[in-house]
């Protein structure tokens, strides 16, 4: 079962407007997560993070929210960029995991239109 | 600055053979990394080392081996290639173990008939 789910497999946005990508996870031991983005024949690249003892990181047209009680966090990006249309994976780590590894969720591929 | 280079990008292979996916980073970091992404199911761990000279087990290793000589490289070698190991395939690397902030590589695209 999976641990991160990200139940939207797609998000579409108008450029300007604001995207906002969920991410659930199920394990109370998850103390840090982490948003990765990831354009096509990429790698993924690191966009932001946030630590469970914060509900709230910022980072210019990224904000990243978390909500423990329950167990959900957002990507939020204001305004929209056509540039910003990718795959993002939600990600979450705890101290209890074999060499602190990273669960990821499945993924939302996020198109910003012009 | 290259980071992590994945060898080969692609390859096709036949089920039953041998392969090794190459990965070698300039970082100098401590941690490196495999893993693979299948739709749906997001990126999936299959091998990790926290420092040169020692490998552990993550969460889909069945089938995989890795080996970590030294710092830079982390070969992944799929001994008996099966249809189901089809997959693009990630190796990324941290500062340190626990370092969350993964660099990955471009990946490769391994399709097993």
């Amino acid at each position: 079962d999976q641990q991160v789910k990200q139940n939207s497999p797609s998000l579409s946005v108008q450029e300007g407007r604001i995207s906002i990508l969920n991410c659930d996870y199920t394990n109370s031991m998850f103390d840090y997560f982490l948003w990765y983005k990831k354009y096509p024949a990429e790698g993924p690249t690191f966009l932001i993070s946030i630590s469970s003892i914060k509900d709230k990181n910022e980072d210019g047209r990224f904000t990243v929210f978390l909500n423990k009680s329950a167990k959900h966090l957002s990507l939020h990006i204001v305004p929209s960029q056509p540039g910003d249309s990718a795959v993002y994976f939600c990600a979450a780590s705890s101290p209890n995991n074999a060499g602190n590894m990273l669960t990821f969720g499945g993924g939302t591929r996020l198109m910003v239109k012009p | 600055i290259a980071g992590i280079t994945q060898a080969p990008t692609s390859q096709i292979l036949a089920a039953g053979r041998r392969m090794t996916l190459r990965c070698t980073q300039d970082m100098r970091h401590n941690a490196m990394y495999w893993y693979r992404q299948d739709l749906g199911l997001g990126l999936r761990l299959i091998h990790y080392s926290n420092t040169a000279g020692t490998t552990g087990k993550g969460e889909v290793p069945d089938g995989y081996s890795v080996s970590r000589a030294n710092t830079d490289d982390f070969p992944l070698t799929l001994a008996s290639a099966v249809p189901s190991q089809t997959s693009v395939y990630f190796c990324a690397s941290s500062e340190s173990q626990g370092g969350e902030k993964l660099f990955f590589g471009s990946g490769t695209q391994l399709s097993v008939l």
